[in-house]
């Protein structure tokens, strides 16, 4: 079973920052963090992951919080491209995926 | 261009046709694994491979066989098909404890 929780959907309005929650509070010490995504029904991609600190690449910011029991995914200016289906992960190496959240944004 | 190559990317077969999956990719990655998603269960790892001659069993393996006989390639070989393999199938590789490249999928209908 998927160790994360996640909500199921959520909405975002074109150009604002979307973000995304995601609770993984039996974490470990060694697991990362990561962040998938899913368009429609491509291949998933994936987006950040962090350990402990926060990290912020090209496409989104991943904010930890200082007991690890949960994180954010930020897209700070979401377009109407990043609708998807984002899967929050907490893994060593390998994924297991839940359902996780289906980010409809709109304009 | 870095990346992932799945063929074919649709197949419609009968029920005990043998037929593979092939999986491809250009990065020099050792491990590679294999998914399948279905409507309300997410994704689910078939089989993973961490290097050439290492393969070995994920959550759903039953039905399935791999190979690695080359870092490149990852066949997945369903040897009796049933409808109930009937999924989209993802292919991923990656360096070892580094984020994994999904390829474009493999839509699967067994009649």
């Amino acid at each position: 079973d998927a160790k994360t929780t996640q909500p199921p959907s959520m909405d975002c309005a074109e150009g604002r920052a979307a973000n995304l929650p995601c609770n993984h509070s039996t974490i470990s010490g060694n697991e990362y963090v990561y962040w998938y995504r899913q368009i429609h029904s491509q291949g998933p991609q994936y987006i950040i992951h962090g350990l402990k600190n926060n990290e912020t690449n090209e496409m989104a910011s991943l904010i930890i919080t200082e007991d690890r029991k949960s994180s954010t995914l930020i897209l700070p200016h979401a377009t109407l491209r990043d609708t998807a289906v984002y899967y929050c992960i907490v893994s060593t190496d390998k994924l297991i995926f839940g359902t996780g959240t289906r980010l409809q944004v709109f304009p | 261009e870095a990346q992932v190559t799945q063929n074919p990317r649709y197949l419609i077969t009968v029920t005990g046709k043998k037929l593979t999956v092939t999986c491809s990719q250009n990065m020099n990655h050792e491990y590679m694994s294999w998914y399948r998603q279905d409507p309300g269960l997410g994704l689910r790892q078939i089989y993973y491979s961490m290097n050439v001659e290492v393969t070995d069993k994920g959550d759903v393996p039953e039905g399935y066989k791999v190979s690695r006989k080359e870092k490149r390639n990852f066949p997945l070989i369903l040897e009796s098909p049933s409808p109930n393999q009937t999924s989209l199938y993802f292919c991923a590789s990656s360096l070892p404890s580094y984020e994994q490249y999904f390829g474009p999928g493999t839509r699967l209908t067994v009649t």
